[in-house]
């Protein structure tokens, strides 16, 4: 596609249920990213995918936090038995795998979610 | 740990004068640094990557400066419009994945 798409693009959902967070990157772009940004908060990292395999989980703050990728291109963040804490904005970015001069991340618009 | 630190506080400038945004790395030497923009409701958009053996880089109104010694990225924005008022971040890169490490944002408003 055009852009990097996130759906839902808002979610709310009672304390201890799980949620799926869905990603679908640019066409092409090899490396994929979750991010999460808190109210007044800067962006933090949960974990980067490259092709299907998730190098780098370092930033997942909890093992109710997972994430996959599959066929080099959708990816799904899955939060199990939710907390209040868990509330943010839950970003996606895609690039082509390297940082080139002229490009960056490209970010979809985010799921916000609330737990209840 | 490594950080991207940047001014928490808004700036308010008035049309037409130069914005300049602060973004100071702490605990690693970033091989870059990026800068987005980003609107209320939506994800950041790249504007600019810097590379560490890069002192300046220009794109139309914008202009980053990286000064390796000083630990600090510069970001200005000539000619500012109110247009241009949104939340700025500064982001590091984080080393062998890629992956950014970002600041806060500093929040820009330009009154007409």
């Amino acid at each position: 596609g055009a852009g990097v798409s996130q759906s839902p693009s808002n979610k709310v959902t009672e304390k201890g249920k799980d949620v799926e967070l869905r990603c679908d990157p640019i066409s092409g772009h090899t490396a994929l990213y979750w991010y999460r940004q808190s109210l007044g908060q800067g962006l933090e990292f949960l974990i980067y995918f490259q092709g299907n395999s998730a190098p780098d989980k370092s930033g997942l703050p909890s093992d109710r936090f997972s994430a996959e990728r599959t066929g080099g291109s959708v990816s799904t963040l899955t939060i199990q038995r939710t907390q209040q804490e868990d509330s943010a904005v839950y970003l996606c970015a895609s690039s082509l795998g390297r940082a080139t001069p002229n490009y960056g991340y490209t970010f979809g618009s985010g799921t916000r979610l609330t737990v209840v | 740990s490594q950080k991207i630190e940047q001014n928490s506080e808004a700036l308010n400038i008035q049309e037409g004068k130069t914005a300049t945004l602060t973004c100071n790395y702490t605990n690693y030497s970033p091989a870059y640094l990026q800068w987005y923009r980003q609107d209320p409701g939506r994800g950041p958009v790249f504007l600019l990557l810097i590379r560490e053996n890069e002192k300046e880089k220009r794109k139309e109104r914008l202009k980053v400066t990286f000064d390796t010694t000083l630990k600090q990225s510069l970001f200005h924005i000539t000619a500012s419009q109110p247009a241009d008022s949104a939340t700025y971040l500064c982001a590091g890169s984080g080393g062998a994945t890629n992956k950014l490490i970002f600041g806060t944002g500093t929040l820009l408003a330009v009154q007409p």
